[in-house]
């Protein structure tokens, strides 16, 4: 059985930076393009990021030159670095498999970061 | 980036009767292997996403056959032929054709 399972969520001042990460399991790991996308409170949903097995990497324009995804195939483990955090980042982050042709196939639970004075 | 436009954004309708939804993009998703990159998710109130049909019209596995997907190039449809008291919840399609994935604003099912 495919598990996502995010952590790292909080509450942080703007300006400051947070880690998120992301356990993965049921599937081979290195194999998939692995995606954060997150939803604003109320709101729809926003690809941030996305990250290839071999580590080519993929951003949001609104997040761009400020998070930096990684991943650690031996770990079966996904991250998101965000800094400069801004109160617009926050927002449910959902870590999420790629599937073939174009898809998404399973979500985890999401963690919440809330980025506020 | 690809816009996903989708109508209506709020869709009231009664239980048995057929619920429909539609998606535009601003930009064809057929793949050079003549797959078409376009999804449907959704979500209900509290959860996460989930994937309900791929490529335009493959339903996913534990997908009820009253959920069916159509269309080609930019124009695609949801539709559900008998709305369920289950089936409340948010609907998005989503493009995988480019990079960044792009969704539509969602469509908001809810019971008369």
């Amino acid at each position: 059985e495919v598990q996502l399972v995010e952590s790292g969520g909080g509450l942080v001042q703007p300006g400051r930076s947070l880690r998120l990460s992301c356990a993965a399991s049921g599937f081979t790991f290195h194999n998939y393009v692995i995606h954060w996308v997150r939803q604003a409170p109320g709101k729809g949903l926003e690809w941030v990021s996305g990250i290839w097995g071999n580590g080519e990497t993929g951003y949001a324009d609104s997040v761009k030159g400020r998070f930096t995804i990684s991943r650690d195939n031996a770990e079966n483990s996904l991250f998101l670095q965000m800094n400069s955090l801004r109160t617009e980042d926050t927002a449910l982050y959902y870590c999420a498999k790629d599937a073939p042709s174009g898809s998404i196939d399973y979500w985890g639970q999401g963690t919440l970061v809330t980025v506020s004075s | 980036d690809v816009v996903m436009t989708q109508s209506p954004l709020s869709l009231p309708v009664t239980l048995g009767q057929p619920a429909s939804i539609s998606c535009r993009s601003s930009e064809s998703l057929v793949y050079s292997d003549g797959t078409t990159c376009l999804n449907w998710f959704q979500q209900r109130p509290g959860q996460s996403p989930r994937r309900l049909i791929y490529n335009v019209s493959n339903r996913d596995s534990g997908v009820p056959d009253r959920f069916s997907g159509s269309g080609s190039g930019t124009d695609f449809t949801l539709k559900i032929s008998r709305v369920e008291a289950e089936d409340v919840g948010v609907y998005y399609c989503m493009q995988g054709r480019y990079w960044p994935y792009t969704f539509g604003q969602g469509t908001k099912l809810e019971i008369k």
